[in-house]
């Protein structure tokens, strides 16, 4: 049981180029989220998708979009990478119901 | 918009000593979890606090709820340099839905001296 997966665990980028941070869960969760963690800040909610079809954005959504890809794969992407994006990236799932979050090992980017 | 305080930032110790971090909300919460990450690695799930007053222990682990449901601790006796690492509590204001309802304070880093 792998639970969250995500990948790739550490990217450089430069400015301007674009990439797809990928996530899957094996749990068979309805809800899957993208976090990103920065010195200081906590834990910030970039965009979930509450069920397979639907995405939100949460409270850091600029720069960034979403593909809940079917119920297993939520994935992140960059468009355009600027420096404020580099930060470590957490994708979480869990059940409906306010139960507890389960998340991957996270992605460090840098952008130079 | 709604936040959660979290204090202190930073708590140095000596292994055996104890430790807290406080949980401060404005407005009242429908429950509040606690995760515990580990330098370098992900936040793992401790435990999740419902009712108002609530106290749960996990071995040295103590997890209270305020009456008015606004404000939370998590207290460690006597630590051990297996605690090492930083502590959320994340806070929801409403009942329901998923993680995307949880607010995270900014934790507080434990750093124990052998």
């Amino acid at each position: 049981n792998a639970g969250v997966t995500q990948t790739p665990k550490f990217q450089v980028l430069k400015t301007g180029q674009s990439m797809t941070l990928q996530c899957a869960q094996d749990m068979n969760h309805n809800s899957m989220y993208w976090y990103r963690q920065d010195p200081g800040m906590g834990l910030r909610l970039i965009y979930y998708s509450a069920s397979e079809g639907t995405t939100d954005k949460g409270e850091v959504p600029n720069g960034y979009n979403v593909s809940r890809l079917n119920k297993r794969e939520f994935s992140l992407r960059l468009e355009s990478a600027a420096p404020s994006q580099t930060s470590v990236y957490f994708c979480a799932s869990s059940n409906q119901g306010g139960t507890e979050a389960f998340f991957g090992q996270g992605t460090r980017l840098t952008v130079v | 918009g709604q936040q959660v305080m979290q204090i202190p930032q930073y708590q140095h110790v000596q292994e055996g000593e104890d430790f807290t971090t406080y949980c401060n909300s404005s407005t009242t919460l429908s429950n509040i979890q606690w995760y515990k990450q580990r330098p370098g690695g992900h936040p793992v799930f401790l435990i999740q606090l419902v009712k108002s007053g609530e106290v749960k222990k996990q071995k040295r682990l103590t997890f209270q709820f305020g009456e008015a449901k606004k404000n939370s601790s998590l207290h460690i006796t006597a630590t051990q340099t297996t605690d090492v690492g930083t502590y959320f509590c994340a806070g929801r204001f409403r009942a329901g839905g998923g993680a995307d309802g949880l607010t995270f304070g900014k934790g507080t880093h434990l750093i124990i001296q052998p």
